[in-house]
Formats: structure tokens, C-alpha cells, sequence
């Protein structure tokens, strides 16, 4: 079974901080990761693309990958009360299926002001 | 910019009706998808498309079928709709890659389904 875990939350932290969203999954012939953000009632929207170990950052957002670990994780830095949304963590699995993604349920964040 | 519009944001329907909604990309993408998403249950995929008149089953595509006429249109169908069917239903879309690794994909809208 291929699987997507992330904690659901409810993940609160203060404006300013940087909020950490982490993802576990199964399979570790994975290659593809990705990070989409959905606000409540709205659709799932790209904001992060991962394939290689390390770190990718783009503006207050850097994605990390650790393949041995088969552990993706997403850091927003300076976390402004706009970010409040549900992060999807999506991973492609190799073999079988691997034509499509497999999401994670969310994890939903909250930036107090 | 990538775009993906679906017919209607929201729809009721009663139950038993055939239910249509559409989705049209216009960046030449040959993927497309359609989801659904219930709370607690996440993103199920239902049907997807990896070129015209092609169609692959998903995790769960009892109750629903699909159209793929052309390329940058994905019709997802609910023969006779049910209660259970009421959901968020969301069309995504996808370049074909070959042998690469990026699988980026996008959504639409969304269309919230009410069956009563």
C-alpha cells in the first residue's frame, strides 16, 4: 500500500515564525514531490516542486527531501496570517500508479496575528 | 499561466439526474484528472486521461464515467446520482513528460455537487 502521511494538525504559530509541515511516505523508489496549498473552500494551488535530496527554496518558502529518509518537509519562513491554509504533501510513487500522484490528507495552519 | 476552468462552481441535483461537469485546460496538456474530496477522506482520484478518447480508472470509479472528445476537454458523468455523490469534485491537467520527473499538475476551480 503507497502512502501519504502528514499530521493534520491543527498546526497554530505566531506571525513572523517559521511554521514547519511535515510528510512521510512509502515508497522509496519515490522521485517526484510536491507542496500545494488549499484555503478553505478553494481549490488545491502548486506551490512547490522537489526531485533531487537537499533543500529548494523559493522566496519564504524552502522544500526539503530526504529520500534515505523518505521524509519531505515544507518551511515557510515569516509566516504572515495569509498562509492559514491546508498543505497537501503529493508524492509519485514508482512502479505501478506512477502516473498519478498520491496526497496526503493535509495539514492545516493557522497564523495567529 | 496554466489554466483550468470547470463548467460550474456550484450545482444541485436530485437524485437520479445525470450529472455532467466539464473541465477545459488551455495549455495543450495531454493528462487530465478528476477528483474528488470529502473531509477526512482527502483527494480520491476517479478517472484520468492521458490523451483523447483515453481514459484509466482511478481509486474509485463506481458510479461515474468520462468523455474525452478532445484534447483540452475531460468530462466527468454521473449516470444516475446518489446522496453519497455529493462532494467537491476537482479537474486537474498535466504535460506529458517522458521519462522526466516532473509531474506537475494543476486544478481548477472546483465544482461543489449537491445531490438532494
Amino acid at each position: 500500500q503507497k502512502e501519504v502521511e502528514q499530521n493534520s494538525g491543527p498546526l497554530s504559530v505566531p506571525e513572523g515564525a517559521i511554521a514547519s509541515l511535515n510528510c512521510t511516505y512509502s515508497d522509496r523508489g519515490s522521485q517526484s514531490f510536491f507542496w500545494y496549498r488549499q484555503y478553505s473552500g478553494k481549490s488545491p494551488e502548486l506551490i512547490m516542486s522537489i526531485y533531487s535530496n537537499g533543500d529548494k527554496e523559493d522566496g519564504r518558502f524552502t522544500a526539503q527531501l530526504n529520500k534515505a529518509s523518505q521524509y519531505v518537509s515544507l518551511l515557510i519562513r515569516d509566516s504572515q496570517p495569509s498562509d492559514s491554509a491546508t498543505y497537501l504533501c503529493a508524492v509519485r510513487f514508482s512502479g505501478a500508479g506512477s502516473y498519478q500522484l498520491t496526497f496526503g490528507k493535509g495539514t492545516k495552519l493557522s497564523v495567529i496575528p | 499561466d496554466v489554466k483550468v476552468t470547470q463548467s460550474s462552481r456550484y450545482l444541485v441535483k436530485r437524485t437520479g439526474e445525470k450529472v455532467f461537469l466539464e473541465c477545459v485546460q488551455d495549455m495543450d496538456h495531454e493528462n487530465m484528472f478528476w477528483y474528488r474530496q470529502d473531509p477526512g477522506l482527502g483527494l480520491r482520484l476517479i478517472y484520468f486521461s492521458y490523451d483523447v478518447k483515453m481514459k484509466e480508472k482511478g481509486d474509485i470509479p463506481e458510479g461515474y464515467s468520462v468523455s474525452r472528445e478532445k484534447k483540452e476537454r475531460f468530462s466527468l458523468i454521473l449516470e444516475s446520482a446518489s446522496t453519497n455523490q455529493t462532494s467537491m469534485y476537482l479537474c486537474a491537467s498535466r504535460e506529458r513528460t517522458s521519462g522526466g520527473l516532473s509531474y506537475e499538475q494543476y486544478f481548477g476551480p472546483g465544482t461543489r455537487l449537491t445531490v438532494t
